[in-house]
């Protein structure tokens, strides 16, 4: 899987928007982009993911850049339950291998929605 | 909805003592996982199941075993627990990848979590 670059922390205030950068410049024709965040001692909730275009569900936004080497996930009215560690991944999808799409995160970004 | 769910949030053992993780989940997926995550080690995959009665060895199988009886069921068993098991351990799950199953499957949906420690 392709490596993927977050900023270790931002702050937000609640009811803004929370915009989070990714960076994933060496991702393959046929990865997809993933967001996954984790609540502190809870497990990873699945957010949101994308090929290249837009996407949109209930929970956020995704921005992915026309070349593919950068994405934007958005929290549009971010609220103190959105503090958690944000993890941009990008992955393969019901493709072959023995990798078993295990799932490699890195260190994530915290993000801190304040009152 | 999707729906995950692990018996036990938080579990203490004592070294020595076999111990069982349950892990279930309603949706259908052909895929389960075991992960442990440590600080700053990230997840990491202990042992996979592509179907019933199937596993795969992950990347630190050892001390560990599974078993998978039933399509929505997924247990792993620490066969005589031992302090460096002191983790959180989490299980997740997916449709089928290709490949006869052992490929890359879908969207992985994980549970709440058991935070094991073990004395």
């Amino acid at each position: 899987d392709a490596k993927t670059t977050q900023p270790p922390s931002m702050d937000c205030a609640e009811g803004r928007a929370a915009n989070l950068p990714c960076n994933h410049s060496t991702i393959s024709g046929n990865e997809y982009v993933y967001w996954y965040r984790q609540i502190h001692s809870q497990g990873p909730q699945y957010i949101i993911h994308g090929l290249k275009n837009n996407e949109t569900n209930e929970m956020a936004s995704l921005i992915i850049t026309e070349d593919r080497k950068s994405s934007t996930l958005i929290l549009p009215h971010a609220t103190l339950r959105d503090t958690a560690v944000y993890y941009c991944i990008v992955r393969a999808l019901f493709a072959g291998g023995t990798s078993y799409g295990k799932l490699t995160f890195g260190q994530g970004t915290i993000l801190t929605v304040h009152p | 909805d999707v729906k995950v769910t692990q018996s036990s949030r938080y579990l203490v053992k004592r070294t020595g003592e076999k111990v069982f993780l349950e892990c279930v989940q309603d949706m259908d997926h052909e895929n389960m996982f075991w992960y442990r995550q440590d600080p700053g080690l990230g997840l990491r995959l202990i042992y996979f199941s592509y179907d019933v009665k199937m596993k795969e060895k992950g990347d630190i199988p050892e001390g560990y075993s599974v078993s998978r009886e039933k399509k929505e069921r997924f247990s792993l068993i620490l066969e005589s627990a031992s302090t460096n098991q002191t983790s959180m351990y989490l299980c997740a799950s997916s449709l089928a990848g290709l490949a006869g199953g052992k490929g890359i499957g879908g969207t992985q949906y994980f549970g709440p979590g058991t935070r094991l420690t073990v004395l």
